[in-house]
């Protein structure tokens, strides 16, 4: 009865390559997120989604691409990994907007 | 961009013992909630306050809502070993554009020796 789940859970790769990061919930809420933890465990919002639709891009690489193929879903792609992209992304859903429930993270290291 | 200022960064407590930790801000929020972090997993909701005075309580955790709306502050009574983890604030501002958007605090490192 996972609530947010994240695939894979630990992703090592290259520089250079590009890699997705997946994200599901079966919570039935509307708004979706995706945050970046830096190795000195600061949280950072990405991207925010309702209803498949964009509403929150904070100032992320275009590198990153969110998808949305459907509320109960948003996934991130990254191309080009780079070094400083090394960190803990977590997905989140929302309700509201404002109480949010975290995934268990993916945790990328580039090589 | 708003800014949450959480302190303690770290601290080390005897089992037994109660705990305090606070968030401010330069900028009005409407909303705080707290958050605690165990090793490997996502951040987890404890506490959700939506106005300025509100005290509430889960279990033997209490928060507070700053009558200012620019801090909160969290509470842990007799803490136990499992209280370890990282404690972060955050906070939703106010205006329009800020909705859905929540700003993190840097998070309190708690540390409950047995």
């Amino acid at each position: 009865d996972t609530a947010v789940s994240q695939t894979p859970k630990y992703l090592v790769t290259q520089m250079g390559n590009d890699k997705s990061i997946k994200c599901e919930q079966n919570l039935g809420h509307d708004t979706m997120y995706w945050y970046k933890q830096d190795s000195k465990k600061f949280l950072k919002i990405m991207f925010s989604y309702n209803n498949k639709e964009l509403i929150i891009n904070e100032t992320v690489p275009n590198r990153f691409s969110p998808k949305s193929p459907d509320k109960a879903h948003l996934n991130l792609h990254i191309n080009s990994l780079e070094l400083g992209d090394s960190a803990v992304y977590f997905c989140a859903s929302s309700p509201t907007g404002l109480e949010q429930f975290f995934g268990p993270g993916t945790r990328l290291t580039v090589l | 961009g708003q800014q949450l200022n959480q302190s303690p960064q770290s601290m080390f407590i005897q089992e037994g013992e109660d705990v305090s930790m606070n968030c401010t801000s330069s900028s009005i929020f409407n909303t705080w909630l707290w958050y605690k972090q165990d090793p490997g997993e996502g951040p987890v909701l404890l506490i959700a306050l939506y106005k300025a005075g509100e005290l509430t309580s889960n279990g033997r955790l209490t928060a507070q809502f700053g009558i200012t709306r620019k801090d909160s502050f969290l509470n842990i009574s007799a803490s136990i070993p499992s209280d370890v983890g990282i404690y972060f604030c955050a906070g939703q501002g106010a205006g329009g554009t800020s909705y859905g958007k929540l700003t993190f605090g840097q998070g309190t490192i708690l540390t409950v020796h047995p």
